[in-house]
């Protein structure tokens, strides 16, 4: 059955540093790749999307790469704040309904 | 622009009793849909619907209902609630369809069955 894995335990690391998460997947073939944020008590807010055929997308300090070899998204936040401590979702769609992962919380300590 | 609107925020409910959790978008998207999300959990898709009208089941859709009478809205439907309902749940929606484009969220209604 279709997998995707992010990492359960938290992130901690220090401010200014870069942070890096990461998203795997299995037995699926996504056409599209999206991030999300979500803060304690909200809803998930769109950060970045990319596609099957990109390799790399970046927005302002948020960069995402996207290996279809490796079945792997990778999240990095460059110049790090705590205002970034979040969970950090990745939702992958194969031309049909999004599939959220289970989110990796980061936090990042002054 | 609102977005997207849910209502109530919480909720508490006694097994067996119904309710309607309520969702409202002002972005003229023909694409909603619910979600729940349980501690620890990633987003499990109940219902969505792909136009006034038009509605499907997800992934987890048992012991809920949903209509799309129009655009605006797509209220949830819960009948007979039980403990296994207590969940966090989300509306969504979206201008396509395949993850295309970004979806937008409301703040979710948390609720308890007791």
């Amino acid at each position: 059955s279709q997998k995707i894995e992010q990492n359960s335990e938290a992130l901690n690391i220090q401010e200014g540093k870069t942070a890096t998460l990461t998203c795997n997947y299995t037995n699926y073939s996504p056409a599209y790749l999206q991030w999300y944020r979500q803060d304690p008590g909200r809803g998930p807010v769109f950060l970045l999307l990319i596609r099957e055929n990109e390799k790399e997308k970046r927005k302002e300090r948020l960069k995402v790469t996207f290996d279809t070899t490796l079945k792997q998204s990778l999240f990095h936040i460059t110049a790090s704040q705590p205002a970034d401590s979040a969970t950090y979702l990745c939702a992958l769609s194969g031309y049909s309904t999004l599939t959220f992962g289970k989110g990796t919380m980061l936090l990042v300590s002054p | 622009n609102a977005g997207v609107t849910q209502t109530p925020k919480f909720r508490i409910l006694k097994i067996g009793q119904s309710m309607t959790l309520q969702c409202a978008q002002d972005m003229n998207h023909n694409y909603m849909y619910w979600y729940r999300q349980d501690p620890g959990m990633g987003l499990k898709l109940i219902y969505y619907s792909v136009g006034a009208g038009i509605t499907d089941k997800g992934e987890v859709p048992n012991g809920y209902n949903v209509s799309r009478s129009t655009t605006e809205d797509f209220p949830l439907r819960l009948e007979l609630a039980a403990p296994s309902q207590t969940s966090v749940y989300f509306c969504a929606s979206s201008l396509t369809f395949t993850g295309e484009t970004e979806a937008f969220f409301g703040q979710g209604t948390r609720l308890t069955v007791v």
